[in-house]
């Protein structure tokens, strides 16, 4: 089971930041917190990952509370093409395990 | 979606056929997944293999599926004799060896069994 919950729905304005949030309040010490995006009939997209510093790319910003136990990432110029389905998933980084997805969050870019 | 390639795209199959999805994982990298959707649902884990190896099999079901990643050449999932709720998305992902290092998807093959 996903150890992560997310809203089911948001809404956001094209041009707006887009926070999306996610609570992870088991996390374990050595897990990471990924996200990934599905845009309709695509595959899952790698977004940004992190442990507990924030974490900055070209996509997003993922902002990591001080115990761990939340996140949220933030697409700071929201657009059109930003409609997908966000999944926040924890995983350990010994070895290569295989993601857990939950049921995400389906994010609406409205113009 | 980083250089994951699988094939077909799409794919029709009637009851009781086989069914052989392909995935190329980026260049270099040695650890391919599979991850199963059905219509309206999350995407769930089914198999994780190594070259020549199979990891992790805990979310494939028992009988008739099979999964292999040759020395050479893509990864094949097979599913043998296959049945109208086999019909789903099946996406590919791999990874370098190095551990802890993100996944990247191909766009899957869509499955439907008439």
């Amino acid at each position: 089971d996903a150890k992560t919950t997310q809203p089911p729905s948001m809404d956001c304005a094209e041009g707006r930041a887009a926070n999306l949030p996610c609570n992870h309040s088991t996390i374990s010490g050595n897990e990471y917190v990924y996200w990934y995006r599905q845009i309709h009939s695509q595959g899952p997209q790698y977004i940004i990952h992190g442990l507990k510093n924030n974490e900055t790319n070209e996509m997003a910003s993922l902002i990591i509370t001080e115990d761990r136990k939340s996140s949220t990432l933030i697409l700071p110029h929201a657009t059109l093409r930003d409609t997908a389905v966000y999944y926040c998933i924890v995983r350990g980084h010994s070895g290569n395990t295989p993601l857990v997805f939950g049921k995400g969050t389906r994010l609406s870019v409205i113009a | 979606n980083a250089g994951v390639m699988q094939n077909p795209r799409h794919l029709v199959r009637r009851r009781g056929q086989e069914a052989r999805l392909r995935c190329s994982p980026v260049k270099g990298h040695s650890h391919v997944y599979w991850y199963r959707q059905l219509p309206e649902e999350g995407l769930k884990f089914m198999v994780y293999l190594q070259k020549e190896n199979i990891i992790d099999e805990s979310g494939m079901p028992k009988e008739r599926f099979s999964a292999e990643f040759p020395k050479e050449g893509p990864s094949i999932l097979r599913i043998q004799q296959v049945v109208r709720g086999d019909s789903a998305a099946y996406f590919c992902a791999s990874s370098p060896a190095q551990g802890g290092q993100p996944q990247h998807f191909g766009d899957g093959t869509r499955l439907s069994i008439l």
